[in-house]
């Protein structure tokens, strides 16, 4: 079974362009997770979809950041314009609703981002 | 409010050797759940073991076990006869039953041969 997948994995801009990220979770998983982890840090949530409806996007900094997943499967990430506080690595995460709370996260390799 | 400590940054082993991971946590949740997962170079976070507020059972898995202790907030990682496949960097998490996930900031282990 293939995991979650996501691209670029590495992506160098100057500050002030624009720049998105893609990823496509596990087949059959409902719910979709975009996570940025900052150097020496762990992962802190972005915003989770529930198919395709944005259940919690109180951490996406909706001045800069969208997101969207369209039909409830693949999602894209996007930030415009950038900052040099946005480099880090954005991670996708999937899960299938039916197993609730409790269960786990797959994650994806990440997409690092560099902000010149 | 709810919070991950993993008050180790970096822990430096040679193979063979044992190695503990501390997680405490925090929560005024009477429902949660706690993970750890381990982040290899690579980059892709990979899923170790779940455990329920409910289930103070420790669980043995090969060279792996942990230790939840709710009395002291804690759910302890042990890795035993280190080897160096085990480096990475080891997160301990907390889940509420809405859902939101904290992550500590992360344990380096490094074995070295």
């Amino acid at each position: 079974e293939a995991g979650v997948v996501q691209s670029p994995r590495y992506k160098i801009i100057e500050k002030k362009q624009p720049v998105a990220f893609w990823c496509n979770p596990i087949s059959g998983h409902n719910t979709l997770y975009w996570y940025r982890q900052n150097l020496g840090q762990g992962p802190e949530l972005l915003i989770r979809y529930e198919n395709e409806e944005a259940v919690d996007d109180s951490q996406l900094p909706k001045d800069r950041f969208s997101a969207e997943r369209l039909k409830g499967v693949d999602s894209t990430l996007k930030i415009q314009p950038a900052e040099l506080g946005d480099s880090a690595v954005y991670l996708c995460a999937s899960s299938s609703y039916s197993t609730g709370a409790g269960g786990e996260l797959f994650f994806g390799e990440g997409s690092r981002l560099t902000v010149l | 409010a709810q919070k991950v400590t993993q008050a180790q940054t970096e822990i430096s082993v040679v193979e063979k050797e044992d190695v503990t991971l501390d997680c405490v946590y925090e929560t005024r949740d009477t429902t949660y759940y706690l993970f750890w997962y381990k982040q290899p170079p690579s980059g892709e976070l990979v899923f170790l073991i779940r455990r329920n507020s409910f289930d103070e059972q420790n669980e043995i898995s090969g060279r792996y076990s942990w230790n939840f202790q709710k009395s002291t907030s804690s759910f302890n990682f042990t890795i035993t006869a280190s080897q160096v496949v085990d480096s990475a960097v080891y997160f301990c998490a907390l889940r509420r039953d809405d859902y939101k996930l904290s992550f500590g900031a992360g344990t380096t282990v490094t074995v070295r041969a």
